[in-house]
């Protein structure tokens, strides 16, 4: 079956710092994996997608994460971090095709601290 | 980018009423999605939708739960009757033909007293 797990439920940086929220994933087969980003009150927005190819894939807003495969992860990480980051991200994968839903890990709430 | 609006953003009723949750997808897209999310922890899969058929629905879509777009309007999730586990925000999402990309709404928080 498949299934997202993202081990920390909580993160604090301070403003500046790097990050790297983490994601693991089981899946039988090739999934799509995504980050989305979950701002108070609102929906959920796409901060990137893997497909095929380069296994470092660029998002929004200096976001990037990395597939690896024979770990079965895809870390987001970000290089310097600034207050308004301040979220809860969602690692997710689904299958390939279309109306293919996507399983969504537990999140992560993530804290900028100044 | 592409906007799915969701109507109303929060609605309380008593348990046993009925509740319309709306949806109004991006234009162009095809597939639609209806998600649960109780409040801190992770979003739920219920149900998707396609040409007017639902594909795939979890354990969490009750007999209660139906959905339905008529005539391409808004993508609606009904529960009647409402219980009180049902309270949560529910995500309206919609994707293109052949796109993985689900593009959510801000949610709808119903409480169900």
């Amino acid at each position: 079956a498949q299934s997202v797990t993202q081990p920390d439920a909580r993160v604090t940086v301070s403003e500046g710092a790097s990050l790297q929220l983490r994601c693991k994933y089981s899946y039988s087969g090739t999934p799509y994996l995504f980050w989305y980003v979950q701002y108070p009150r609102q929906g959920l927005q796409l901060l990137l997608k893997y497909y095929s190819g380069d296994p470092v894939v660029q998002g929004v807003n200096g976001f990037e994460a990395e597939f690896i495969k024979s770990n079965s992860s895809f870390h987001l990480r970000k290089a310097s971090v600034h207050w308004s980051d301040s979220a809860v991200y969602f690692c997710a994968v689904s299958a390939q095709g279309g109306s293919a839903k996507l399983i969504f890990g537990e999140g992560t709430k993530l804290t900028v601290s100044s | 980018g592409p906007k799915v609006l969701q109507i109303p953003s929060h609605q309380i009723i008593d348990m046993g009423q009925m509740v319309t949750l709306n949806c109004d997808p991006v234009s162009n897209h095809l597939y639609f999605y209806w998600y649960k999310q109780i409040l801190g922890q992770q979003m739920e899969f219920l149900v998707n939708f396609y040409n007017g058929k639902v594909m795939e629905k979890s354990k969490l879509f009750k007999d209660q739960f139906s959905v339905e777009r008529p005539d391409g309007s808004y993508f609606t999730l009904k529960i009647q009757p409402t219980a009180l586990e049902d309270s949560a925000v529910y995500f309206c999402a919609s994707s293109p033909l052949g796109g993985n990309t689900l593009y959510f709404g801000a949610g709808t928080r119903l409480s169900v007293l």
